[in-house]
């Protein structure tokens, strides 16, 4: 079966940087987003990879290593307003997009 | 950017009834729109792939004659849940992918949800 796992919560300090891994088992394997959710709202889109490698966009950036399926979401210098849940997902050889269930992220003062 | 409407936000309606939600892209053809369905505090379920002039392909476990959906141009996407009751109360979304293929990379762009509430 297909699979993606991801924290179900992490916690951290404003000003401080996370982590948020994502691990996938799929049927193929043609790309991962990472998606910012806000209780409440739609998913909004913070990135995509599709080689191995390091994406830097501002204070997000995302890794993908294909070989592991592993993928890593990195968030510096926090702010309250990054308290989220944070959804990865991944793109199969069919082009159907498996979601992960989302990490809440929720971030301290 | 990709922009996807949804409309209406919220609604509220009594059980028994039938609420339509429609979905649009706004600067962009869309072959193909999704349609998720959130419960509290969960992730996102894919209720249903909707292509542009053929029928909605639903995941297992959703009813295809209670939230029927029909994508009749390559900017709309309707869901109607039919009969609606308490428990189809949820946050409804849509999302749309481009249909040019030089473009997203199979990005969706999601709508901004319903809220539904069935009393």
């Amino acid at each position: 079966g297909q699979n993606i796992d991801q924290p179900t919560e992490m916690t951290a300090t404003e000003g401080a940087i996370v982590q948020i891994n994502c691990t996938y088992q799929t049927s193929g394997f043609n790309g991962l987003f990472w998606y910012q959710q806000h209780a409440g709202e739609a998913p909004t889109f913070l990135s995509y990879n599709v080689l191995d490698g390091l994406e830097e966009k501002g204070r997000f950036s995302s890794f993908l290593s294909r070989s592991k399926g592993y993928s890593y979401l990195l968030l510096k210098e926090l702010q309250m307003k990054d308290s989220a849940s944070y959804l990865c997902a991944v793109i199969d050889s069919n082009y159907q997009l498996i979601w992960g269930a989302g990490t809440k992220l929720i971030i301290k003062p | 950017g990709a922009v996807v409407s949804q409309h209406p936000s919220r609604v509220i309606c009594k059980s028994g009834t039938s609420v339509k939600i429609e979905c649009r892209s706004l600067d962009f053809q869309a072959t193909t729109m999704f349609w998720y369905r959130q419960f509290p505090k969960q992730s996102l379920m894919l209720m249903a792939t909707s292509n542009e002039g053929s029928k909605a392909t639903y995941e297992q476990g959703v009813e295809k004659d209670k939230f029927l959906i029909n994508h009749a141009s390559l900017t709309l996407s309707t869901l109607t849940v039919t009969s609606a009751h308490p428990e189809d109360s949820s946050f409804y979304i849509c999302s749309a992918r481009d249909a040019d293929p030089r473009g997203s990379s199979y990005e969706q762009y999601f709508g901004p949800g319903t809220r539904l509430t069935v009393t």
